[in-house]
């Protein structure tokens, strides 16, 4: 079975830019897998970023953004802030369902 | 404002059923597919289960398949989320969660909107 891979953890300082990235064990993601990208802070529901590839949901910031970047779905923060420390989790359509990867904690520091 | 509020989570032994259900309200629940999405303790989001605008259509995550049953009453704005056989591994906080668009403009798949706040099912051994 196919799995989704995301990187465990990632660091980034306050004010810079990082990207995190979504791909497949096997294979490459395109956007007919319509990713998608949650953040979820302990013990809170998950708040949707960004779908269909790189579509902001209502109220989302446009310092987050998606995109494809080679054979993988990417979430790119750009000017990142002490509250954007959380858990991000992207979401592709696999044909008979979604799959959620295993989520990348963001350390701001 | 859009509202998503689950319910009917509790502690249920290994092999028994439980359901869930989760009322929605401020938009117009009959036009948008629905998904339930879990989150064991201290792991990562699992999706579940979807069902589409009308009910016809159904979709299930491999590890639930045979076992949950997903459905709803457009006429009570509420998603249901029927389990039975719950083992151990059910354990979970269950999310219910809006399509991002509406059908006529899109699939269950582009994307999940709003999320209700969750209930807690949890299955012993």
């Amino acid at each position: 079975q196919t799995v989704v891979t995301q990187e465990p953890s990632f660091s980034v300082s306050p004010g810079g830019t990082v990207t995190l990235t979504c791909g497949l064990s096997s294979g490459s993601v395109s956007t007919s897998n319509y990713p998608s990208w949650y953040q979820q802070t302990p013990g809170q529901a998950p708040r949707t970023l960004i779908y269909s590839t790189n579509t902001r949901s209502s109220g989302v910031p446009d310092r987050f953004s998606g995109s494809i970047l080679g054979n993988k779905a990417a979430l790119t923060i750009t000017g990142a802030q002490a509250d954007d420390e959380s858990d991000y989790y992207c979401v592709l359509y696999m044909g008979s369902g979604l799959v959620f990867g295993g989520g990348t904690k963001l350390t701001v520091l | 404002e859009v509202q998503l509020l689950e319910s009917g989570g509790g502690l249920v032994q290994s092999g028994g059923s439980l359901r869930l259900s989760c009322a929605a309200s401020g938009f117009t629940f009959s036009s948008y597919a629905m998904s339930w999405v879990r989150q064991a303790p201290g792991k990562g989001l699992e999706w579940v289960s979807a069902v589409i605008d009308s009910g016809d259509d159904t979709y299930y995550a491999d590890s639930v398949k045979g076992r949950f049953t997903i459905s709803r009453d457009n006429s009570k704005n509420t998603l249901y989320l029927q389990m039975s056989s719950l083992r151990a591994e059910d354990t979970a906080v269950y999310y219910c969660a809006k399509a991002v668009v509406p059908a006529a403009r899109g699939y269950y798949y582009y994307g999940l909107d709003v999320w209700g706040q969750g209930t807690t099912v949890t299955v012993s051994s």
